[in-house]
């Protein structure tokens, strides 16, 4: 079945870029998701992108797309403590219920 | 315009106990969809409701039901609970046309004792 693969923990200083990495398995997915949850909170969407997009950018979110390798990032610009908190990687081939990676927890340290 | 809203946000039951969630999906919206998350096995899809319909069913036994009402809200079910359903119950909504973006909810927690 489809997989979606997150490394677990990344941690960062303040202020420097911080970029997770995610790598899928299905190759019809279309739709690739980014959401963020913080403790004690559902899950927020941040950004997604079509697989027939490279690239995307939303103020300090930029999302890479290389659907050769099945890869996938969100690199956060400015990493801030606020942006502390568990970041899900999801696909979709559109017509089908999102498939979620494990989560990658960010530390920001001050 | 108001988002995705769960009830309750909070409970707790007993084993052997029947609970209800509610969803309230975005105002237009006529999907809604139900995920499980657990510490150990983290986000499952449970179904996938369009139009009053059932459209996607994940892989989990009987006991976990759902409906959609006309207005497009949502209710799951689970029935003889288990100490394993302790949980956060998500639900997510969208257009339901392909592709369209899909917002979450803040979730019900529930704990089973």
């Amino acid at each position: 079945g489809e997989d979606v693969e997150q490394s677990l923990f990344l941690s960062v200083r303040e202020g420097d870029s911080s970029v997770i990495n995610c790598t899928y398995t299905d190759s019809s997915s279309t739709y690739l998701y980014w959401y963020k949850q913080e403790p004690g909170a559902g899950l927020q969407l941040l950004t997604y992108i079509f697989s027939n997009m490279d690239m995307k950018q939303d103020q300090r979110l930029t999302v890479l797309l290389n659907k050769k390798d099945k890869h996938l990032s969100l690199r956060i610009a400015d990493t801030q403590t606020g942006d502390s908190a568990i970041y899900f990687c999801a696909e979709s081939s559109g017509n089908t219920p999102l498939v979620f990676g494990k989560g990658t927890r960010l530390s920001v340290i001050a | 315009k108001a988002g995705v809203t769960q009830t309750p946000r909070y409970l707790i039951k007993t084993r052997g106990q029947q609970v209800t969630l509610s969803c309230s999906p975005i105002s237009g919206h006529r999907s809604v969809s139900w995920y499980q998350q657990t510490p150990g096995q983290g986000l499952q899809f449970l179904f996938e409701y369009f139009s009053e319909t059932q459209r996607n069913k994940g892989n989990f036994p009987g006991r976990f039901s759902g409906r959609q009402f006309s207005n497009s809200r949502s209710e799951m079910n689970v029935s003889t609970l288990e100490l394993g359903d302790s949980a956060l119950y998500l639900c997510a909504s969208s257009l339901g046309d392909r592709g369209n973006t899909i917002y979450f909810g803040e979730g019900s927690w529930l704990t089973v004792v």
